[in-house]
């Protein structure tokens, strides 16, 4: 059973252009969570998405984000217009469901570089 | 709000050795998960142990065992007989009934040879 698979693994993008980062959660996994590691940092909680549907993007910068989960194919992390501050390792974890006994399993992350 | 705490940024053991890092964490849940994580340099995180609060008795993994002080909020982990392969960042996590993990910023374990 293949693990999350995360790409690419490095992004290296300048100043206003768009970064796409994909995750395809594990088999069998229909929950995706994204965070975010700034250099020197532990990971922080972006947003958390089911099939079609956004649950909770508490953790998501208000403006140039955004994240989906297409019925059919990865979980897209889409910023906009990327500054320096942007630049972090984005890690995608996935789990079969939500709730305390459920274990989310990490994907290699996304290193992002912005010029 | 719930918070992890690492105090120590940097630790280091020599071969073969055992090295104690410590984690504190604040919260009003009761019932919660607590993790280790490593993520070596190549970033990926990797899983080192679970403690689930309702359980009294420490977790433990082979050469990776944990001291769970749950009134004292309290749970750091304890790496036995260091090896090489043992270098690298450790995050603690704490995870309620939510599906949020909250980690702490990390130690960076070095293994002197």
């Amino acid at each position: 059973n293949a693990g999350v698979m995360q790409n690419p693994r490095h992004l290296v993008r300048r100043r206003g252009q768009e970064a796409r980062l994909r995750c395809s959660p594990m088999k069998g996994h229909s929950h995706v969570y994204w965070y975010r590691q700034l250099p020197e940092e532990g990971l922080k909680f972006m947003v958390y998405l089911q099939k079609e549907n956004i649950i909770d993007e508490s953790g998501m910068p208000k403006e140039r984000f955004s994240a989906e989960f297409p019925k059919e194919g990865p979980s897209i992390l889409r910023i906009q217009q990327v500054v320096r501050g942007d630049s972090a390792a984005y890690f995608c974890a996935s789990s079969t469901t939500s709730g305390p006994y459920n274990e989310q399993f990490f994907g290699p992350g996304t290193r992002l570089t912005v010029l | 709000a719930q918070t992890v705490t690492q105090s120590q940024p940097e630790m280091s053991v020599q071969e073969a050795e055992t090295v104690t890092l410590s984690c504190t964490y604040d919260t009003s849940e009761s019932d919660y998960y607590l993790f280790w994580y490593k993520q070596p340099p190549s970033r990926q995180m990797i899983l080192v142990i679970r403690q689930e609060a309702y359980k009294q008795q420490n977790a433990t993994e082979n050469r990776f065992s944990v001291n769970f002080q749950k009134a004292a909020k309290s749970f750091s982990l304890k790496i036995s007989d260091s090896q090489l392969g043992d270098a690298a960042m450790y995050f603690c996590a704490y995870r309620a009934g939510t599906y949020k993990y909250i980690f702490g910023t990390g130690t960076r374990l070095k293994v002197l040879a």
